[in-house]
């Protein structure tokens, strides 16, 4: 059974551009957790979707948004990139956002770069 | 306030012996998850060990296993028989009630880098 997958696995853009991360969760998993994980600091959570709703959001400015499609993959997009974007962006799943016994699986990362 | 602490940035053990991993936690929910996860290099989070916080016994899975100690609110992580492949950052994380009531997130600690010496 595949578990989660991220696309790209590494991005350069540059300062201001707009940047599209994809995952697709296990298959099953209803819940995505998003967290950015910038370098030497700890996971900082972004955004959670379940059964295609945005159910909680991180301390981060409106230009980080997504999405959860009828399938469960997500979507991170992030806005007008600025140089302290740069980090890497993790992606998880679950089985079921209201069950508090449920681990969430990771993915690789896709690791931003922004110049 | 930290929801989850980690006070270790980075422990050193020996090969082959056990070390423990001090993880803190604060909440005011009366059911939540306890989670430990390793990361190695290649950035990748791997699951290790869950306990809730109603399990009567404390959590072991192979060489890991977590002692769980609810008064304190401490969920420490022990690894025995460490070997080289252990080398990596361990994180701690909680799930707990949000303010809605009804939903969920995952809180991460800081992170432990531990490093095996051969």
């Amino acid at each position: 059974e595949a578990g989660v997958t991220q696309s790209p696995t590494h991005l350069i853009k540059t300062r201001g551009q707009q940047v599209t991360l994809r995952c697709s969760p296990i298959s099953g998993h209803t819940s995505v957790y998003w967290y950015q994980q910038a370098l030497g600091l700890g996971l900082q959570f972004l955004l959670w979707y379940d059964e295609g709703e945005e159910r909680n959001r991180g301390n981060f400015p409106p230009r980080f948004s997504g999405r959860q499609f009828p399938n469960y993959s997500s979507e991170l997009n992030v806005n007008a990139l600025e140089l302290e974007d740069s980090a890497l962006y993790l992606c998880a799943s679950s089985l079921a956002g209201r069950s508090r016994n449920t681990e969430a699986f990771f993915g690789q990362g896709t690791r931003l770069t922004v110049v | 306030a930290q929801k989850i602490t980690q006070t270790q940035p980075g422990m050193f053990v020996q090969e082959k012996e056990a070390v423990t991993l001090d993880c803190t936690y604060d909440t005011s929910d009366p059911s939540y998850g306890l989670f430990w996860y390793k990361q190695p290099s290649s950035g990748e989070m791997i699951f290790l060990i869950y306990q809730g916080s109603y399990d009567q016994q404390n959590a072991t899975e192979g060489r890991y296993s977590l002692n769980f100690q609810k008064a304190r609110k401490s969920a420490n992580l022990v690894i025995s028989a460490s070997q080289l492949g252990d080398s990596a950052m361990y994180f701690c994380a909680m799930r707990e009630v949000n303010s809605g009531g009804s939903n969920y997130k995952l809180t991460f600690g800081k992170g432990t880098l531990l490093t095996v010496n051969p």
